[in-house]
């Protein structure tokens, strides 16, 4: 089982439309869960935290469910801009401050 | 967010060639910094973290002889890809952590080997 799972879409949705990303990951020891965007041939951006109340970021809502270990991402009223690859990291664990990448969720915006 | 430079951010060479490979925090002092590869189509995958001062700590399966980690400042961290052969050609990208274990990319450097 990979560590961190994500679906690979691509995830083709109209402007305007709400779409959902999810994510599970083995390591239940892990502490801290992120969203990032990476756009093609470009370095990953931060794009959120993922905090276990929930938060949200603008059209961006991150949930965490630690008993499930699932994290997912909302976007609303999608944009031709949020067209990228949006990949889900999880923090390794203990005392180690490692990060493990999912493949990521690949996102096209149709106009 | 902090600020990460890399230089070159593309970079062809022969095989058999060696590449270095810089990674700057601009705003930070970074004691730890991280080396990814990516290939095409995958995730990112942690080659190593860097110490400044201390020898780096590399992933299971990374040869630390044939990727050399020098962090010899606070700011500074380079990776040198010795004896490049076709099958090192992938993006490298580093980073330095932030306040809360995030972390904060480079722009990457999309070495190429013929």
């Amino acid at each position: 089982r990979k560590e961190v799972e994500q679906d690979p879409g691509p995830f083709n949705v109209p402007e305007g439309a709400t779409v959902a990303f999810n994510c599970t990951y083995s390591n239940s020891a892990s502490q801290s869960f992120f969203w990032y965007r990476q756009d093609c041939r470009k370095e990953p951006k931060l794009l959120m935290s993922v905090y276990s109340s929930g938060n949200e970021d603008g059209r961006f809502t991150a949930q965490l469910n630690r008993a499930s270990q699932y994290i997912s991402l909302l976007i609303r009223d999608s944009k031709l801009s949020d067209s990228a690859t949006y990949l889900c990291v999880v923090n390794y664990g203990g005392a180690t401050n490692k990060l493990i990448f999912g493949t990521g969720t690949l996102l096209a915006v149709q106009p | 967010g902090a600020v990460v430079s890399q230089h070159p951010s593309w970079v062809i060479c022969k095989s058999g060639t060696s590449v270095k490979i810089e990674c700057r925090s601009l705003d930070f002092q970074a004691t730890t910094m991280f080396w990814y590869r990516q290939f095409p189509k995958q995730s990112l995958m942690l080659m190593a973290t860097s110490n400044e001062g201390s020898k780096a700590t590399y992933e299971q399966g990374v040869e630390k002889d044939k990727f050399l980690i020098n962090h010899a400042s606070l700011t500074l961290s380079t990776l040198t890809v010795t004896s490049a052969h076709p099958e090192d050609s992938s993006f490298y990208i580093c980073s330095e952590q932030g306040w809360v274990n995030e972390q904060f990319f480079g722009p990457g450097t999309r070495l190429t080997v013929l």
